[in-house]
Order: structure tokens, then C-alpha cells, then sequence
């Protein structure tokens, strides 16, 4: 089955400074690449994901990029702010397969 | 956006006693819907699919007949622990597929989870 990787598992950056996180998997087939967000004690917010029909996406601050034959996949955050603090997690599906998460990146954003 | 509502947000509930978690999609009919389960500083861990009017899907290792899941509707799904014990508290989180979207792919929203403590 689908496996999931992700790094790093902590991120701190200044405030402004950008932040990568990097995800592989391993199921070729996997054709839905989402990112997720984590506040302290609430559900996973969806804040961006890309289909493997494209390399790249983006949503203002926010873009994601995805390596089909390398099989791995960023999420790309500009001009960070500590409300960008929070936990992110990546997920790779196939088709309407369930999702399988990556283990998560802490992201610490000082002022 | 889609919205998926879960309720009770914390319940805490006596030993051998059963719980029952509500999860609701609001803004769209959801024909699918997960049901997981989160650990301190860990990753989601899947528990089981829910699909409306069958059986639901467990995942291996999860006791179905401790972890109720009952998906009568296409907005509504509940999980019930049943006879409870401490090691059962946890945070459950809930997600529905937009079936929308099921042309471009797999959306899926969370819900915004319900902590569960168990004295």
C-alpha cells in the first residue's frame, strides 16, 4: 500500500522567511496530493492540493508543487506570519482511495 | 467551502459507559465518510470508512464491535465507543468526500474533532 514521508518534523523560521516541507510516496498511482493544517486541538483544515495532472499550484502565500517521477511533493509557504504556526500534513491518495498522512510538520513561526 | 460539523467537541464519559459522536456534513451530501482517531503529536490514524447505507469499512486492528459507526444518511455519521475504558480517550476526528468534486478527484473536509476522556 500507499506509503507517506514527510519532512521535517519540526520547522522555526522568523516571521517573512519561507518555509518548505517535503513529502514522498511511494504508490505510483496516487493521483491526489492534498495539504492539511492543525491548530492546537481542532481538525485538519484543507489549504491546498494538487492533482497529478499538474506540477504546480498556488493560492496566494501558499503554493505546492508535485514531482511525479520522483514521486514527492512540497508545500511552499511565502512571507511567513506566526498565525502560520501550526501543525501541516501531507496526504496521498489514488482516485477515491482512502487518504494516507504523512506524519506531520510542526511549523514554529517567531515574530 | 464545504464545512463538516462534529459533535460533542469534548464529552467525558464514566468506565463501561458508551459515547456516541456525531459527525455532520452541512453544505453537501457526503456518501463517504471517515472516522479517525489522533494520538498527542501524532498523525491521524484512520479507523474506519463509513459508507451511507452498508457496513462500514474497518481498518486492521480496530475492533468494529467496540467502534460503532453508523452512517444512516448522506449528511450524518456517528461512532459509539462502546463500554469505554481509559485507554479509549482520545481525539476522533471525523471527514466527508464532497462529491462535487468527485470529478476532479478526492476532497476531502475534517471535521473539527471531539476529545474524548474517559474516567
Amino acid at each position: 500500500g500507499e506509503n507517506v514521508e514527510q519532512h521535517p518534523s519540526t520547522l522555526s523560521v522568523q516571521e517573512g522567511d519561507s518555509a518548505v516541507i517535503k513529502c514522498t510516496y511511494s504508490d505510483s498511482a496516487s493521483n491526489y496530493f492534498p495539504w492539511y493544517k492543525q491548530e492546537l486541538g481542532k481538525g485538519p483544515q484543507l489549504i491546498i492540493d494538487i492533482r497529478s495532472n499538474v506540477g504546480e499550484k498556488k493560492d496566494q502565500r501558499i503554493a505546492v508543487t508535485l514531482n511525479k517521477t520522483a514521486k514527492h511533493f512540497s508545500l511552499h509557504i511565502t512571507e511567513t506570519q506566526p498565525e502560520d504556526s501550526a501543525v501541516y500534513f501531507c496526504a496521498a491518495s489514488t482516485g477515491f482511495q482512502k487518504l494516507v498522512f504523512g506524519t506531520g510538520t510542526r511549523l514554529l513561526v517567531s515574530p | 467551502g464545504a464545512v463538516v460539523s462534529q459533535h460533542p467537541s469534548r464529552v467525558i464519559c464514566k468506565s463501561g459507559t458508551s459515547v456516541k459522536i456525531e459527525c455532520r456534513s452541512l453544505d453537501f451530501q457526503a456518501t463517504t465518510m471517515f472516522w479517525y482517531r489522533q494520538f498527542p503529536k501524532k498523525s491521524l490514524m484512520l479507523m474506519a470508512t463509513s459508507n451511507e447505507g452498508s457496513k462500514a469499512t474497518y481498518e486492521q486492528g480496530v475492533e468494529k464491535d467496540k467502534f460503532l459507526i453508523n452512517h444512516a444518511s448522506l449528511t450524518l455519521s456517528t461512532l459509539t465507543v462502546t463500554s469505554a475504558h481509559p485507554e479509549d480517550s482520545s481525539f476522533y476526528i471525523c471527514s466527508a468526500r464532497d462529491p462535487d468534486r468527485l470529478s476532479s478527484g478526492n476532497t476531502i473536509y475534517f471535521g473539527e474533532g471531539s476529545w474524548l476522556t474517559v474516567v
